[in-house]
């Protein structure tokens, strides 16, 4: 069975920092691929998603994620954190129409 | 993309009542989902709701706590029955887009019970 992992349950950042949220998925062949984030009493919202092609994609809000066969992962990043990230986010495998998404990590953004 | 909504957005309900959720979408969708998120949690699919057939459910999640309904293809229900404290939860609906497995989600129905 597939499974998605978020190795950190928590991350603070300062804002105008760099951020990296790590990922990694176990599945038998390359799944599609998604980020979610959920903002403080809000649903999801999508970030971004990797099905095929080139490995860096681009998403909403100024993040960008990273799909690395030989590892097995799909970190999202950003170059510079504002207040208004301050969220939790999720990364997420598809398969077969269904979604498996990892434990989530928060990010607190400090001034 | 397509505009989902959810009515109640929260409710504070007593043990051993019923609460329905609805979920409301602006175009037509085969595929409705239903998830749950505990405090604190990540989210778990309860089930898969196609209209003109049964839902689908996940391991560990039944239909007569859990019924579903799919009248057409912009709306479904989900009652949660017969209720306890560990049914406080946010319950969200998605739809899937397009050929692949992408979903969308609505705003969630916050719940929390006596």
């Amino acid at each position: 069975a597939q499974s998605v992992t978020q190795p950190d349950i928590h991350i603070t950042v300062s804002e105008g920092a760099s951020l990296e949220l790590r990922c990694n998925y176990s599945y038998g062949a390359t799944p599609y691929l998604f980020w979610y984030v959920q903002s403080p009493g809000q649903g999801l919202q999508l970030l971004l998603k990797y099905f095929s092609g080139d490995t860096l994609v681009q998403g909403i809000k100024g993040f960008e994620a990273e799909f690395k066969r030989s590892q097995s992962s799909f970190n999202l990043r950003k170059p510079s954190v504002h207040w208004s990230d301050a969220a939790e986010y999720f990364c997420a495998v598809g398969q077969n129409y269904k979604l498996s998404f990892g434990a989530g990590t928060t990010v607190t953004v400090r001034a | 993309s397509a505009v989902i909504s959810q009515k109640p957005s929260r409710d504070i309900c007593q043990r051993g009542t019923s609460l329905t959720i609805q979920c409301q979408v602006d175009s037509q969708v085969t595929m409705m989902f239903w998830y749950r998120q505990q405090p604190g949690q990540s989210l778990t699919l309860i089930a898969t709701a196609n209209q003109g057939s049964e839902a689908t459910y996940e391991s560990g999640f039944v239909i007569d706590k859990f019924p579903i309904s799919r009248p057409n293809l912009t709306f479904s229900t989900l009652t949660v029955s017969n209720m306890s404290p560990e049914d406080s939860s946010i319950y969200l609906c998605s739809i899937k887009a397009g050929v692949t497995d992408t979903q969308y989600f609505g705003p969630g129905t916050r719940l929390t019970v006596l």
